[in-house]
């Protein structure tokens, strides 16, 4: 039984580009959420899918957008980066409300 | 929103010796959680401790959850190197699973 899978695994782009990060929820569940791990600090909520739309939302610009797919994998999308955007972003499946979330290894995303 | 944090202590400890770290919290909770990390990558589950629960145990794991004084602690008896990792509690409210984690403690183990 896979877990969540994330992809890529490490990646590095310039300041004002636009990225998008991939997660495939584990097996049977339904719901997925980010979080962004800045170095040495612990993991902060972007936001949350399900059923293909942003049900919860953390205190993160629009530059960051979301979108759930029929499948329950998800995408993460960063615009117009900035340095500060550099950080371990971690993707975590649960089913529904379930309070047990199983998290992804992560992307590295460094911004230069 | 619901914040855990752990105590900022970096704990270093030899192998077989048991190690125990603290997180408090600000507001009401429904569950609270302890994750491990390793080296920068992905959080691994270890225990979720719910707020009508003061102790659970799983394997060499005992978590401890204080309520009143909005406090847990997570004890790991019998130490391995492999337990050489960042420890997180992280915490969620009522009908909204959405986690606040603390910073983390790092424990090092030493064989």
């Amino acid at each position: 039984d896979a877990g969540v899978t994330q992809s890529p695994t490490h990646l590095i782009k310039t300041r004002g580009q636009q990225v998008t990060l991939r997660c495939s929820p584990k097996s049977g569940h339904d719901t997925v959420s980010w979080y962004q791990q800045a170095l040495g600090q612990g993991p902060q909520f972007i936001f949350q899918y399900y059923e293909e739309e942003e049900r919860q939302r953390g205190n993160f610009p629009d530059r960051f957008s979301g979108h759930q797919f029929p499948n329950y994998s998800s995408e993460l999308n960063v615009n117009a980066l900035l340095l500060g955007d550099s950080a371990l972003y971690l993707c975590a499946s649960s089913l529904s409300m379930d309070y047990e979330q199983y998290f992804g290894p992560g992307t590295r995303l460094t911004v230069t | 929103s619901q914040q855990g944090e752990e105590d900022p202590q970096a704990l270093s400890i030899q192998e077989g010796e048991n190690a125990t770290m603290n997180c408090s919290y600000k507001t009401s909770i429904n569950n609270l959680q302890w994750y491990r990390q390793n080296s920068g990558r992905g959080l691994v589950h270890l225990i979720l401790i719910r707020s009508n629960e003061r102790e659970k145990h799983s394997g060499r794991l005992r978590v401890t959850l204080d309520t009143s004084k909005k406090s847990s602690s997570l004890l790991i008896t019998a130490s391995r190197a492999a337990d050489t990792a960042s420890y997180f509690c992280a915490t969620d409210g009522y009908g909204n699973n959405r986690l606040a984690f603390g910073k983390g403690n790092q424990v090092v183990v030493i064989p």
